[in-house]
């Protein structure tokens, strides 16, 4: 079974300032990571993508992830956060060893980063 | 750029009546979902459809829901005998073919059931 931790509820930064929002996941064998952005009364946002290769992705809007399979994690972040990143994040994951029709997506339970001017 | 497009944005309606959450999935896609948010919990799978039929389903998608793609292009959730407990945000999604391909979603559709 595979399984995402997003052990923040709630992460404040000011403006300007760097960004992390954790997740860590489970899967039995590789994992395809993901993470999302949910604005207010909005839909979920792709913003980027682990799949192979470079353990550094970078995302839409400056965003980047780091993929640690040590520390089986993938936190998100972003070198100067704006007013406008606030929203829900989720982290998810699917695993690889999933036949290609299956892409069963499991989330996190988001983490909302409130970016303070 | 291209989308995923749901309707109605907001339903309401009684206990015990049927209702239909409609998706148009990005055009070239081949595989789409359906996933729901209850308020304040995660966002849970419900069920994966490619080539006309369900490849995928959770313990959540009982008898009382049902997926269809009627025309080329709409891709519909049917919930039978809707339960207060069926209150919550559905969102479509689809993606291309390919193990790594990205899963784009909509913008969801909020059910709430009185």
């Amino acid at each position: 079974a595979q399984s995402v931790a997003q052990p923040e509820d709630q992460v404040n930064v000011a403006e300007g300032n760097p960004l992390t929002v954790k997740c860590t996941y489970s899967v039995s064998g590789n994992p395809y990571l993901f993470w999302y952005v949910q604005y207010p009364n909005r839909g979920l946002q792709f913003l980027l993508k682990y799949i192979t290769g470079d353990n550094l992705v970078k995302g839409s809007y400056g965003f980047e992830a780091e993929f640690n399979k040590s520390q089986t994690s993938f936190h998100l972040k972003k070198p100067s956060a704006l007013v406008s990143d606030s929203a829900l994040y989720f982290c998810a994951v699917r695993d690889w060893a999933s036949g290609a029709g299956s892409y069963q997506l499991t989330f996190g339970k988001g983490t909302k980063l409130s970016v303070i001017p | 750029e291209p989308e995923v497009t749901q309707t109605p944005s907001h339903q309401v309606t009684q206990m015990g009546q049927e209702v239909i959450l409609r998706c148009v999935p990005i055009s070239n896609h081949l595989y789409f979902y359906w996933y729901r948010q209850i308020l304040g919990q995660k966002v849970e799978f419900l069920v994966s459809f490619y080539n006309n039929e369900i490849s995928e389903k959770s313990e959540i998608f009982d008898d009382q829901f049902s997926v269809e793609r009627p025309d080329g292009s709409n891709f519909t959730l049917k919930i039978r005998s809707t339960k207060l407990e069926d209150s919550a945000m559905y969102f479509c999604a689809s993606r291309d073919t390919g193990r790594g391909n990205t899963i784009y979603f909509g913008e969801g559709s909020w059910l709430t059931v009185v």
